[in-house]
């Protein structure tokens, strides 16, 4: 089975702090994908990855970065956190591939900046 | 534009059968996603449709009208472990992207 860790399911952080939230998959998947979901807006695309060390930004990329230094792991970076950042961070993974199109989901990351 | 959408909220009861919809808009087309999301829980594949009609797993069964931007997922003989949000998806302009509907939240009573 796929398996997409996350490295906390709840996290509480002050405004202006820098937060980083990771995320590993063990099926050896070329690309990773951050998003964040809040109620009625559904899952909205932050940043992806499709090979390691590259990034691509995705719809609200603004005050976040990534790092993909392994191909098993990406990472999300909140620069100053703000509150408007307080969110449920999902992260997925998925192979290359014509067809290959679904992703697998980590567990969620519930973060409150207050 | 790239719009997919579909009903916030839906109430069924147990041993009935619901059907959720979703519409979206777009010239090109690779197929349309469904997946099932437990409060506070991460979505998990369902279905994947790429070509017209009915395709059915067990209690759950998802229809596709690419000529109409139209699919719908049904569910039968609901159980209370149905109760979820259901989200479509489908592949963006790049191999890599998903777009995203802002999901179903189903309401199951006994």
């Amino acid at each position: 089975d796929v398996k997409v860790t996350q490295s906390s399911r709840y996290l509480v952080k002050r405004t202006g702090e820098k937060v980083f939230l990771e995320c590993v998959q063990d099926m050896d998947h070329e690309n990773m994908f951050w998003y964040r979901q809040d109620p009625g807006l559904g899952l909205r695309l932050i940043y992806f990855s499709y090979d390691v060390k590259m990034k691509e930004k995705g719809d609200i990329p603004e005050g976040y970065s990534v790092s993909r230094e392994k191909k098993e792991r990406f990472s999300l970076i909140l620069e100053s956190a703000s509150t408007n950042q307080t969110s449920m961070y999902l992260c997925a993974s998925k192979p290359t591939g014509q067809h290959s199109y679904e992703q697998y989901f980590g567990p969620g990351t519930r973060l409150t900046v207050t | 534009g790239q719009n997919i959408d579909q009903p916030t909220e839906m109430t069924a009861t147990e041993g009935a059968i619901v059907q959720i919809n979703c519409t979206y808009q777009t010239s090109g087309f690779n197929g349309l996603f469904w997946y099932q999301q437990h409060a506070g829980e991460a979505p998990t594949f369902l279905s994947y449709n790429v070509l017209d009609g009915l395709e059915e797993k067990g209690r759950f069964s998802s229809f596709l009208s690419r000529s109409k931007g139209y699919s719908y997922l049904l569910l039968k003989e609901l159980q209370m472990k149905d109760s979820a949000s259901y989200l479509c998806a489908r592949p963006g302009d790049s191999n890599y992207q998903l777009i995203w509907g802002a999901g179903t939240k189903l309401i199951i009573k006994p």
